[in-house]
């Protein structure tokens, strides 16, 4: 089982429709989870950290569920400029290895 | 002003050739990573030094020497470059460890794309 999976998508959604994407992780130790976003040829740039009590910055919203070790991304009234990779990123304590999911595309469409 | 910058932007070169990439980031941050972005779009995480000091090193061919001369630079050798190195590197930077956690954000470079023919 790889350490952290999403589903690669793509995801094609219709302007203003709601899209979740869920990312599990196999470490039950884990302690950071962020949300990051990479546009095509682009580098990686920080969406969102995940608390435990979940959090929401504008349109998105994520969560974290330690029980069943996932966290998700909720994004509402989608936006053309919302089209890129979301990579889910998990890390554990200690010496802090990032670990990256593979990402999963997002196309909106108009 | 550019946060984390990464030179060369593209790199095509030969089986067998060394090349280095360089990694600048301004933001005073303490550490800092190399990561290998593959064609299927997995980012793994190469190294991690912290202040100069090598705190992470996956399992890379020894033909990678990360080269960290101050906290602000972290560059990237690599000898006898092979077909599989051709990928997209990215340089990131992230605020001191504290605790032994770090849970800041890490903030990328805009990656080397390395091409080995």
């Amino acid at each position: 089982r790889k350490e952290v999976e999403q589903d690669p998508g793509p995801f094609n959604v219709p302007e203003g429709a709601t899209v979740a994407f869920n990312c599990t992780y196999s470490n039950s130790a884990s302690q950071s989870f962020f949300w990051y976003r990479q546009d095509c040829r682009k580098e990686p740039k920080l969406l969102m950290s995940v608390y435990s009590s979940g959090n929401e910055d504008g349109r998105f919203t994520a969560q974290l569920n330690r029980a069943s070790q996932y966290i998700s991304l909720l994004i509402r009234d989608s936006k053309l400029s919302d089209s890129a990779t979301y990579l889910c990123v998990v890390s554990s304590g200690g010496s802090y290895i990032p670990t990256f999911g593979r990402g999963t595309s997002l196309i909106v469409h108009p | 002003d550019t946060a984390v910058s990464q030179t060369p932007k593209y790199l095509v070169t030969q089986m067998g050739n060394d090349k280095s990439i360089k990694c600048e980031q301004n933001l005073g941050h303490d550490t800092m990573y190399w990561y290998k972005q593959d064609s299927k779009k997995f980012l793994k995480i190469m190294f991690s030094y912290n202040n100069k000091e090598l705190i992470i090193n996956e399992t890379v061919p020894n033909r990678f020497s990360p080269k960290s001369p101050d906290k602000a630079h972290l560059n990237l050798h690599i000898n006898s470059l092979e077909l599989g190195d051709s990928a997209v590197y990215f340089c990131a930077s992230s605020q001191e460890r504290l605790a032994g956690i770090t849970t800041d954000t890490q903030y990328f470079g805009p990656g080397t794309r390395l091409t080995v023919l």
